[in-house]
């Protein structure tokens, strides 16, 4: 099926360091969706975006809605060890059903 | 946000048996729900989708005989694997939204299966 393009694929980062990750798509999405997978869990969501130019926060993460409404970013700042895990996008246009990135797999050094 | 608990966490079955995982929204009632698999280090790749009380649609390449799915209620969804096959051993995840509210999909926990 259809994938976003996520990059990038994976990070190795020292601890205080901040982290941003992207997703890009061919088609407009009108809703775009950050999670964050641990081993043997199931996605959590970390923050949704509903209107092309939001910016929205959770704590130490900021993610936006692209203008052109194909891309968004997810940006983690100040990183710490339990930042590690994959970061999934996921997008939606109407109500079809969610199409996922690749995943971003990050790594802390403490 | 919602919860979505999916049962069991892990299962181990034998070839040739079948198992079956249910997915509950705890906190809401989910009009559709949908089913994913994800292989090793990849993304999730969705299986099919099912509204409450219609059969559920399959994504391209699925078997809908061999992954039985039923969606008898606005809280659980439950997915069989009929006959499994090692190579049916995988993490299994459900997810659930409310439509038409523009709400996030929330996810279960996941299922390991194991066939051997």
């Amino acid at each position: 099926g259809q994938q976003l393009n996520q990059s990038p694929q994976s990070m190795f980062i020292q601890e205080g360091e901040d982290v941003s990750m992207n997703c890009t798509s061919s088609s407009i999405f009108n809703t775009w969706l950050w999670y964050k997978q641990d081993p043997g869990e199931g996605p959590v969501l970390l923050i949704a975006l509903y209107k092309a130019g939001e910016l929205t926060s959770n704590g130490r993460l900021t993610a936006q809605f692209g203008i052109t409404r194909k891309d968004s970013f997810l940006n983690i700042s100040a990183s710490i060890p339990s930042d590690v895990g994959i970061y999934f996008c996921a997008g939606r246009s109407g109500n079809t059903p969610l199409v996922f990135g690749k995943g971003t797999r990050l790594s802390v050094i403490a | 946000g919602a919860v979505v608990s999916q049962h069991p966490s892990r299962v181990i079955c034998k070839s040739g048996t079948s198992v079956k995982i249910e997915c509950r929204s705890l906190d809401f009632q989910a009009t559709t729900m949908f089913w994913y698999r994800q292989f090793p280090k990849q993304s999730l790749m969705l299986m099919a989708t099912s509204n409450e009380g219609s059969k559920a649609t399959y994504e391209q390449g699925v078997e809908k005989d061999k992954f039985l799915i039923n969606h008898a209620s606005l809280t659980l969804s439950t997915l069989t694997v009929t006959s499994a096959h090692p190579e049916d051993s995988s993490f299994y995840i459900c997810s659930a939204r409310v439509i038409p509210m523009n709400t996030e999909a929330f996810f279960g926990q996941g299922t390991r299966l194991t066939v051997v």
